[in-house]
């Protein structure tokens, strides 16, 4: 198998507080993890890809020092949205990809983020 | 031009029906391609990897088109399970690790 899991699956917090998602791979070791934000009715953007032992790689137009990506293991990434703003709510979705493959990426359940 | 499109729906279709839905990617070196499935307010599941000479898992086929730089995915015999939104997915490698989505195509099976 390859089994994703993203820890909170939702979680409310109020505006400036910081807030941390864990991504981790349960059967297979993942030197690369992805961060997705995904807003209502909208397709998957890609965030940030994280890789095991180095810094994260930023999309354009994401602040890398409001989200924070740690990737310490190879079975573990996290995110920590800095200072949340109430535009910061989405769902936020982590994927992993097993070393051997097609690229394709197995994802997390989400962590559904609102920001009040 | 977007990177990958999809007509959004929904394809509204009986049950049992055969439905079909393409999509177009732009980038012509674009390496992989899959189709992913999407419940409301759930993760992206991976329903089958495009490869080049097209392949089947059940009711689902898929087909790539290099020339004409699109992807299909067929779904016969339908069941009211599989009322999903439906994503292209593409990988461009060439360092971007990541996978560039379609918006979905959002399928509802109707008894």
């Amino acid at each position: 198998g390859a089994v994703v899991s993203q820890h909170p699956s939702w979680v409310i917090c109020k505006s400036g507080t910081s807030v941390k998602i864990e991504c981790r791979s349960l059967d297979f070791q993942a030197t690369t993890m992805f961060w997705y934000r995904q807003f209502p009715k909208q397709s998957l953007m890609l965030m940030a890809t994280s890789n095991e032992g180095s810094k994260a790689t930023y999309e354009q137009g994401v602040e890398k020092d409001k989200f924070l990506i740690n990737h310490a293991s190879l079975t573990l990434s996290t995110l920590t949205v800095t200072s949340a703003h109430p535009e910061d709510s989405s769902f936020y979705i982590c994927s992993a990809r097993r070393p051997q493959g097609f690229y394709e990426q197995y994802f997390g359940p989400g962590t559904r983020l609102t920001v009040t | 031009r977007k990177e990958v499109e999809q007509d959004p729906g929904p394809f509204n279709v009986p049950e049992g029906a055969t439905v079909a839905f393409n999509c177009t990617y732009s980038n012509s070196a674009s390496q992989s391609f899959f189709w992913y499935r999407q419940d409301c307010r759930k993760e992206p599941k991976l329903l089958m990897s495009v490869y080049s000479s097209g392949n089947e898992d059940g009711r689902f086929t898929a087909q790539l088109n290099r020339a004409s730089q699109y992807i299909s995915l067929l779904i016969r015999d339908s069941k009211l399970s599989d009322s999903a939104t439906y994503l292209c997915v593409v990988y461009s490698g060439g360092g971007a690790d990541g996978l560039t989505f379609g918006k979905g195509t959002h399928l509802i099976i109707q008894p």
